[in-house]
């Protein structure tokens, strides 16, 4: 089965910085990944999907890359702004199915 | 419509009631999926809709949990006998014309069974 994990569970940066969140999978069978942003209290918004085949993809100040053979996915946030505070999800696409991982926290300090 | 739609938004029960949880997606959409999200959990996948087959159900975590889509449109989910572990948010996405594409959610079900 697959299994994704996020680290870290949580991250409170200052405005400004540039940050990199984690996202490891147990099975590089993978049809795409996709990553997503929480509000708390609301449901999930779509940031990036990148496809298998694919190494990065970017949108805005946000890029997302993917080791597949290595299963591995990093979302990098650039000169983040308090606005970017949020839960971070990512998930791994298989079957019919995503895999969901337990998400970062992010904090961005004014 | 706009976007995926959920009611109610808060639901509220004893244990040991049914609940009926709806979901409107977007229009023209295809897939269809269900999810809970317990307490600082990830999303826990519960079923997956291409119309208004279902052509995986394995999430469902027992015979009390049921699903349906009707007009390859509305989904409800319904959850018999209800116990306090089902307390969770229940989230509701969907997706333009098959699995594992874009995934659009709606704002989710809190459920609370008391």
């Amino acid at each position: 089965k697959q299994e994704v994990t996020q680290i870290p569970a949580a991250l409170s940066v200052p405005e400004g910085e540039n940050l990199v969140l984690n996202c490891s999978f147990t099975d590089s069978a993978i049809y795409n990944l996709q990553w997503f942003r929480q509000d708390p209290g609301k449901g999930l918004t779509s940031l990036l999907l990148i496809q298998s085949s694919q190494r990065e993809q970017t949108s805005g100040r946000l890029n997302a890359s993917l080791d597949k053979s290595s299963g591995r996915s990093t979302l990098y946030i650039a000169a983040s702004q308090p606005g970017d505070s949020a839960t971070y999800l990512c998930a791994v696409g298989a079957g019919n199915k995503f895999y969901f991982g337990s998400g970062t926290k992010l904090n961005v300090k004014p | 419509g706009a976007g995926v739609s959920q009611s109610p938004s808060n639901k509220v029960t004893e244990k040991g009631k049914d609940v009926e949880l709806r979901c409107d997606p977007i229009s023209g959409h295809t897939a269809l999926y269900w999810y809970r999200q317990s307490l600082g959990q990830g999303l826990e996948f519960l079923i997956y809709f291409q119309g208004n087959s279902a052509p995986d159900k394995s999430g469902l975590p027992s015979d009390r949990f049921s699903a349906e889509r009707t007009g390859g449109s509305v989904s409800t989910l319904t959850i018999q006998r209800t116990q306090q572990e089902d307390s969770a948010v229940y989230l509701c996405a969907s997706s333009s014309d098959r699995a594992l594409q874009t995934q659009y959610f709606g704002p989710g079900t809190r459920l609370l069974v008391l």
